[in-house]
């Protein structure tokens, strides 16, 4: 069964630091990934998407992520937090095309000055 | 930009009573889709319509249903709403062919005393 585990349910990090939101999944075919924002009082926004070629993909807002399909994984990282960041971030696995993604619980993202 | 409205932001409702939550999308998106959002559970698809007139059912369609006359517009009822049925509802909209990218709504809050 197709499976998004995103272990951390709150990070906190100072703003300027580096971060980085993990995500696992569990998918019966060539996984297609993605990594959805939701700031407070807003619907998700695409932040980036991997199908496929390089594994490390750019997105929006400074954003990275990286697919290491040996650890079933596709962390997030930004190098430098700003305050504007802070939000719930929510990794999801499909089809590349089709009508089903399967989300993870999401992880909330806290910035402190 | 592709935009999806969702007319109700807050609502509050009583057991028993017949909820609408409705969706419209200005971008001719073939595909629409009803998620809903509970903390620590991210997001699971109630339903999805790949076409006018046409449905399928999701991950948790139990007490749900649809509608979709027109292209623009996908409606949720809930024929008899219920306490555990309050949460935030998220309306989402795709291109058939845009590789799961998904535009959202800001979502939809009910809550049903």
């Amino acid at each position: 069964a197709q499976s998004v585990t995103q272990p951390d349910i709150h990070i906190t990090v100072s703003e300027g630091a580096s971060l980085e939101l993990r995500c696992n999944y569990s998918y019966g075919a060539t996984p297609y990934l993605f990594w959805y924002v939701q700031s407070p009082g807003q619907g998700l926004q695409l932040l980036l998407k991997y199908f496929s070629g390089d594994t490390l993909v750019q997105g929006i807002k400074g954003f990275e992520a990286e697919f290491k399909r040996s650890q079933s994984s596709f962390n997030l990282r930004k190098p430098s937090v700003h305050w504007s960041d802070a939000a719930e971030y929510f990794c999801a696995v499909g089809a590349a095309y089709g009508n089903k993604l399967v989300f993870g619980a999401g992880t909330i993202l806290r910035v402190k000055s | 930009d592709v935009k999806v409205t969702q007319s109700s932001r807050y609502l509050v409702k009583r057991t028993g009573e017949k909820v609408f939550l409705e969706c419209v999308q200005d971008m001719d998106h073939e595909n629409m889709f009803w998620y809903r959002q509970d903390p620590g559970l991210g997001l699971r698809l109630i339903y999805f319509s790949y076409d006018v007139k046409m449905k399928e059912k999701g991950d948790i369609p139990e007490g749900y249903s649809v509608s979709r006359e027109k292209k623009e517009r996908f409606s949720l009822i809930l024929e008899s709403a219920s306490t555990n049925q309050t949460s935030m509802y998220l309306c989402a909209s795709s291109w058939r062919a845009g590789a799961n990218v998904l535009t959202f709504g800001a979502g939809s809050r009910l809550t049903v005393l």
